[in-house]
């Protein structure tokens, strides 16, 4: 199995900043992940496919980048639609999500 | 717009069969070639991908919950159904029925539409 990491579990900004947010694999899965951003009590949200594209709806300040075993979700100017949890998935095999990182004011 | 919605009882005992359907809205569920998935979340855990299924009836799962689960689609009524035997309390989560879709290499998979999610317990 191929485990995803997500570092950090947790983080703290404010409106305006820009985070970033790391996945890690247990092995190489070169471009093969998604990024999804989940609210209290609804769905996941799909924001970035293929490590780098962005899904079609999704504001221009979200992106991703990374290849192989390290990839990073970057928001840029922090807006307050933003503050969730957010989740790293592969789909090199069985699909599999991070343990998620929270994102909060 | 594709829609999905999950149904089914909300509450399963230890040991018993837990079945879920999906209705999908929006889109015919035998056209595009998608596969039609379903994922659980635990409270306070990451999602967990379970299996999918095409509207040929092809599926396909999890090797961690072995030969627990079946898929089945009913295209007459553009619904997928997850029936997962011998539950435990381990099976308590919201779940998520999604539209599964692949980049050219079918390698790359992403979930673009969800349902909102119906929990699940299981409890005696």
């Amino acid at each position: 199995d191929i485990q995803m990491t997500q570092s950090p579990s947790s983080l703290s900004a404010s409106v305006g900043d820009r985070v970033t947010i790391t996945c890690r694999a247990s092995q190489n899965i070169r471009n093969y992940v998604n990024w999804y951003q989940q609210k209290l009590g609804t769905a996941p949200n799909l924001l970035i496919l293929g490590a780098s594209s962005l899904q079609s709806g999704v504001p221009l300040r979200f992106s991703g980048s990374g290849s192989g075993t390290e990839f990073t979700l970057t928001i840029n100017s922090l807006q307050p639609e933003d503050f969730a949890t957010y989740y790293c998935q592969q789909s090199y095999s069985t699909p599999s999500f991070g343990q998620g990182t929270r994102l909060e004011i | 717009q594709v829609q999905l919605q999950e149904s089914g009882p909300g509450l399963a005992k230890p040991s018993q069969t837990l079945s879920l359907t999906c209705t999908v809205s929006g889109g015919s569920i035998s056209r595009g070639g998608y596969y039609w998935s379903w994922i659980r979340q635990p409270a306070g855990k990451r999602p967990e991908w379970i299996g999918h299924i095409l509207s040929s009836g092809s599926s396909g799962h999890n090797p961690s919950l072995r030969s627990r689960v079946t898929l089945s689609v009913d295209t007459s009524k553009n619904q997928f159904s997850l029936n997962m035997t011998s539950v435990t309390a381990a099976d308590t989560a919201v779940y998520f029925c999604a539209r599964e879709k692949r980049g050219l290499t079918g390698t790359l998979r992403y979930f673009d539409y969800w349902g909102q999610g119906t929990l699940v317990t299981v409890s005696s």
